[in-house]
């Protein structure tokens, strides 16, 4: 069983703080790393597909970046604002998998 | 609208009966996957079909779950004498390829008392 795990489980900003999660995932075997944005009563929203070692990507206030190597991945959001508030998922493929194994998430509270 | 779409929303059902949900991928995705989430964790894959065969189940799912994409598009799962553990929601997605993000529908949540 993969193991992908995201820090912290929540998180309770002011607008206008900027913030980072992380999302760990194993090392060996990497394909691609998923982000998305699950807002409440909402469908999982993708941000980001990250499949190079290196890779940063960058969407508005919203960036990524993706270290292979040592199995972790990074989001960034500058100037949070209170639309950012939802959950955010990392999802991990390995190279021979289909399927993608989702952390639990992080909970993002952004308070006007 | 184009995207995924899942019927129904909501169900409950009682311990013990069968239920089917269906999910619509988009239209020109060939990978439709399912997942089943609940309170405070992320999405648990369950199963996946490229077009119409299915390539992986979760050695998680009992027997009690199927899933079928019949023609590669539409696909149905069914969980047969459903369990209160079953309760949770239960999310469709679609992508293009393997490295593709996947686009998820709106999920059915399965209330079994």
């Amino acid at each position: 069983i993969l193991n992908v795990e995201q820090s912290p489980q929540s998180l309770h900003v002011q607008e206008g703080d900027s913030t980072n999660f992380t999302c760990s995932f194993p090392s060996s075997n990497f394909y691609a790393l998923h982000w998305y944005r699950w807002e409440t009563a909402k469908s999982p929203e993708a941000l980001f597909v990250m499949t190079l070692n290196g890779d940063e990507k960058k969407k508005g206030r919203i960036s990524a970046t993706l270290n292979t190597k040592e199995g972790y991945s990074y989001l960034y959001i500058k100037g949070s604002q209170p639309e950012d508030s939802a959950t955010y998922l990392c999802a991990f493929k390995d190279t021979n998998a289909g399927k993608s194994t989702f952390g639990d998430g992080t909970t993002l509270t952004v308070k006007p | 609208d184009t995207g995924v779409s899942q019927n129904p929303r909501h169900k409950i059902t009682k311990r013990g009966q069968n239920v089917t949900f269906r999910c619509d991928p988009i239209s020109e995705h060939n990978r439709l996957y399912w997942y089943r989430q609940t309170l405070g964790q992320g999405p648990e894959f369950l199963t996946y079909f490229q077009n119409e065969a299915q390539l992986e189940k979760s050695r998680l799912l009992s027997d009690r779950f199927s899933a079928e994409r019949p023609k590669g598009s539409f696909s149905t799962l069914e969980i047969q004498r459903t369990e209160q553990g079953d309760s949770a929601m239960y999310l469709c997605a679609s992508s293009r390829g393997t490295s593709s993000e996947q686009y998820f529908g709106p999920g059915t949540r399965l209330t079994v008392t």
